[in-house]
């Protein structure tokens, strides 16, 4: 079952932070997220492991409340590069495949 | 070092006929997936192989299939194609199975148009 991301789309202008949310029905094993920016594959950007641990990129992190079964990234002070399509994808406990959210859309402006 | 390498970029084919897609993974990764990807739907997994053995499949027809060789590339073939599978293909490779510990590097994908 596809893991529910939030918002869809969030314009802001350089310089301003953003929160993106992703949450899952399924016990949940581990969360990746990924930004794919157009006509381009997606990149990894992070992983995070059962155990609610935080993990930060540059200005971009990110959080996994285990017991929610939810992880946000989070990014900060947004340059024009961070401009995208963010997608997280969740490994349940069952260690089944990885599987995506459907994206949130993110562009910076100047 | 080498990316994830997809072969063809770019495919056009007539809806009955069938097609096969090429994915080299970087060297040492040995686990190959494969994602459709389209507007409507995101992406959406198709299946995973490791070392050669398919270990986890998705929710698509029969008519997706795959394979992963001993030098870890893997090949997919969609038969009988329909319109609606004109979508990007991705492969991704990794070290372990479900991209652990270090994620999942994709390849630029296969865009298939069926008509």
């Amino acid at each position: 079952q596809q893991p529910v991301q939030s918002p869809q789309a969030v314009i802001l202008r350089e310089g301003e932070d953003a929160v993106i949310n992703c949450s899952s029905s399924k016990a949940l094993y581990s969360v990746h997220w990924y930004r794919q920016k157009h006509g381009e594959a997606p990149v990894f950007l992070m992983i995070l492991l059962k155990g609610g641990e935080q993990k930060g990129h540059d200005k971009i992190s990110a959080s996994f409340n285990e017991k929610k079964q939810q992880s946000s990234l989070y990014l900060t002070a947004s340059q024009l590069s961070y401009s995208g399509t963010y997608f997280c994808g969740t490994e349940d406990t069952g260690r089944r495949a990885l599987t995506f959210g459907s994206g949130t859309r993110l562009q910076v402006q100047p | 070092k080498a990316g994830v390498t997809q072969t063809p970029r770019y495919l056009i084919k007539t809806r009955g006929q069938q097609v096969t897609l090429s994915c080299s993974p970087i060297s040492g990764h040995r686990s190959v997936s494969w994602y459709q990807q389209t507007p409507g739907q995101g992406l959406q997994f198709l299946f995973e192989y490791f070392s050669e053995t398919q270990r986890n499949k998705g929710n698509f027809p029969g008519r997706f299939s795959g394979r992963q060789f001993s030098n870890s590339r893997s090949e997919m073939n969609v038969s009988t194609l329909e319109l609606g599978d004109s979508a990007l293909y991705l492969c991704a490779s990794s070290f372990g199975l479900q991209g652990r510990g270090y994620g999942y590097t994709f390849g630029s994908g296969t865009r298939l148009t069926v008509v």
